[in-house]
């Protein structure tokens, strides 16, 4: 157990339609990533926040957005959603959001849109 | 042309032996390199982690970076069938951005 927990586990939805996926760091973490795995892809870079802020934006669609609270939680939204959407979402900790600072990996939320 | 090149396998090997894996990759300015254990489709787990060039050990496992041939390689000794899980390597150019490989399938067979 990594100490990061997502909800939820799994996702079924249908085009269209907008879920939100949310994260919990390791406590004491103050940096958020989220990530998009699908089988042809695999692990892509979507987004980074530090303490509340924006720090760092990779292949996120503009349907897509995130935030994370002053608690440090984070969500991730997408919205009008496409079947190439389906894949597993992952969310990382990590302390203070330098590389070789250790990223801890939550389960993942996995995503089905029929 | 992807920033990261990894082969996705799979690799079978028996137990004990010598897995070689390997990633190249484009952008010069990746200075910050992992390796990642990710079993069954779970969160991926941090194996490795080097700066720069050079080689790192850690018990069974060794990392190797050649920037002067954009190329890493992460080698596991006396392989283990708790070994089989599929293999990322990760880079960074700023410490924030990170690009993934695409895997590696290993299965080490008893």
């Amino acid at each position: 157990d990594s100490g990061v927990t997502q909800t939820p586990k799994h996702l079924i939805t249908a085009t269209g339609q907008r879920v939100t996926l949310r994260c919990s760091p390791r406590s004491g973490d103050l940096s958020v990533y989220w990530y998009q795995q699908s089988l042809d892809q695999g692990l892509q870079f979507l987004i980074q926040y530090y303490n509340g802020e924006e720090r760092a934006k990779g292949n996120i669609l503009e349907r897509f957005s995130a935030q994370q609270f002053p608690d440090l939680h984070s969500e991730l939204n997408l919205s009008s959603l496409e079947l190439g959407d389906s894949a597993l979402y992952f969310c990382a900790s990590s302390q203070l959001g330098l590389a070789g600072g250790t990223q801890y990996f939550g389960p993942g939320t996995r995503l089905l849109v029929l | 042309q992807k920033e990261v090149e990894q082969d996705p396998g799979p690799l079978s090997v028996p137990e004990g032996a010598i897995v070689s894996l390997n990633c190249t990759y484009s952008n010069s300015a990746f200075q910050y390199f992992m390796w990642y254990r990710q079993y069954s489709r779970k969160g991926p787990e941090l194996l490795m982690y080097t700066y720069s060039s050079g080689n790192k050990e850690d018990g069974r496992f060794t990392a190797q970076v050649d920037k002067s041939s954009k190329y890493i390689s992460l080698f596991i000794r006396d392989s283990q069938p708790s070994d089989s899980a599929t293999y990322l390597c990760a880079m960074s150019a700023t410490g924030n951005q990170f690009y993934f490989g695409t895997g590696t399938s290993l299965t080490v067979i008893p």
